[in-house]
């Protein structure tokens, strides 16, 4: 199964940028790469996706290895209500239920 | 547009009584899903439906059956809760199952605890 592994948990500062890791070594050539994030008491959240290019959108920005076994997101200028647990996950190949696991994701704390 | 609605949002239940949490999406997505979230634990998969008609176990199914009532409405049931069951239930829907470029869109959660 293609999984991903991330730290258990990062610390930023208010403002400043947030570089969130996640390593997908057994990726396949189908999967794409998905971030969610989840407040306290909340859902999980859509932040991002991408295949192959680095991507961009008004909650962040995605970069992905050239050889697509890591990837990382990108907050570019930390917020209080950013605090949350951001999950990795692959998403594709059809019928796969194993590329709906999500691991126990990244917590970040976010200091004034 | 509400997106993925979930009822109820708390229940508390007791051992050997059953239920059924519901699921509803507005977004004529075809493929739904039933999450369960443990305290520290990440989202563990119980059942998926890829399209209308059709369910797929997931990681954890055992306990529970689940029923694709329309192409809107996914519901999870409990025939006979027990404490192990006690846990935070998301219910998610996507544009379709096995299509990767197709984020997951999530309620915001029904919390049972079984005593």
């Amino acid at each position: 199964d293609a999984k991903t592994t991330q730290p258990n948990s990062m610390e930023s500062n208010e403002e400043e940028p947030v570089h969130l890791p996640c390593n997908h070594s057994t990726i396949s050539g189908t999967d794409y790469i998905h971030w969610y994030r989840q407040l306290p008491s909340q859902g999980p959240e859509y932040v991002i996706h991408g295949l192959t290019s680095n991507v961009n959108n008004r909650m962040a920005s995605l970069a992905i290895a050239e050889d697509r076994k890591s990837s990382t997101l990108i907050l570019h200028r930390a917020t209080l209500r950013d605090a949350a647990v951001y999950y990795c996950i692959l998403r594709g190949g059809a019928g796969a239920n194993s590329k709906l696991t999500f691991g126990k994701g990244i917590t970040l704390s976010v200091r004034p | 547009n509400a997106g993925v609605t979930q009822t109820p949002k708390f229940q508390v239940l007791k051992t050997g009584q059953s239920m059924t949490l519901q699921c509803a999406q507005d977004m004529n997505h075809n493929s739904m899903y039933w999450y369960r979230q443990d305290p520290g634990m990440g989202l563990r998969l119980i059942y998926y439906s890829a399209s209308e008609g059709t369910t797929d176990k997931g990681e954890v199914p055992n306990g529970y059956n689940v029923s694709r009532l329309n192409k809107r409405e996914f519901s999870l049931r409990l025939e006979s809760a027990a404490p192990s069951q006690t846990s935070v239930y998301f219910c998610a829907s996507s544009e379709r199952q096995g299509f990767g470029n197709s984020p997951l869109h999530f309620g915001n959660g029904t919390r049972l605890t079984v005593t």
